[in-house]
């Protein structure tokens, strides 16, 4: 059964720091996705990881994935209170079954 | 383009009635999905369907039943809503796997279930 498993799951940081969100999943896939949810929002798609090794930026926000891990990471450069949301990463079982993270919820103080 | 579009956005129901919660998407997706979100238990996926003609169970599909009406259109029934169906409902829509696409989902606003 595919698990997926977050780290942390509440994250409070001074505008200015750096931080890395940590997403492990438990068996074999080839893709890894990462979304944002706003309070009471829905959710929007960040990153799309297909390969080991795979990287993508865009702003403030980088995400990496290891498939001989079974690890991706989303960090985060000086970050500032616009990125204060819920961050999920989800993982498919090789089909259209998805299985997401619990989340995590990030908040940026001044 | 609207996008992903879920009616209705709130809905009040007493246990053992039944509803049916509609999705409709314009971006000509193959796959479309249903999915409950909890506190502190991220999104769980309880049908989705991979193409038109076709629906799959997910991860928590048991008091639910859902239809694939056609390319467009995903609705999930409830068919004796019970207090633990109390949730917000998702539904998505993606070009699906073997397109050659990344796969991302697409998510409607939602709608707010609650089941007294």
């Amino acid at each position: 059964e595919l698990k997926v498993e977050q780290n942390p799951l509440f994250l409070s940081m001074q505008e200015g720091k750096n931080y890395t969100i940590y997403c492990n999943y438990s068996t074999t896939s080839d893709r890894l996705y990462w979304y944002r949810q706003d309070p009471g929002k829905s959710l929007e798609s960040l990153f799309v990881l297909l390969s080991n090794g795979a990287v993508k930026q865009e702003g403030r926000l980088m995400a990496s994935l290891d498939t001989k891990a079974r690890l991706s990471t989303l960090h985060i450069t000086a970050a500032v209170h616009d990125l204060s949301a819920t961050y999920f990463c989800a993982v498919d079982k090789n089909n259209n079954d998805m299985r997401f993270g619990a989340g995590t919820r990030l908040t940026v103080k001044p | 383009n609207a996008g992903v579009t879920q009616t209705p956005k709130f809905q009040v129901l007493k246990t053992g009635q039944s509803m049916t919660l509609q999705c409709a998407q314009d971006m000509n997706h193959n796959s479309m999905y249903w999915y409950r979100q909890d506190p502190g238990m991220g999104l769980r996926l309880i049908y989705y369907s991979a193409s038109e003609g076709t629906t799959d169970k997910g991860e928590v599909p048991n008091g639910y039943n859902v239809s694939r009406l056609n390319k467009r259109e995903f609705s999930l029934r409830l068919e004796s809503a019970a207090p633990s169906q109390t949730s917000v409902y998702f539904c998505a829509s993606s070009e699906g796997r073997g397109t050659g696409s990344y796969n991302e989902q697409f998510f409607g606003p939602g709608t707010r279930l609650t089941v007294l």
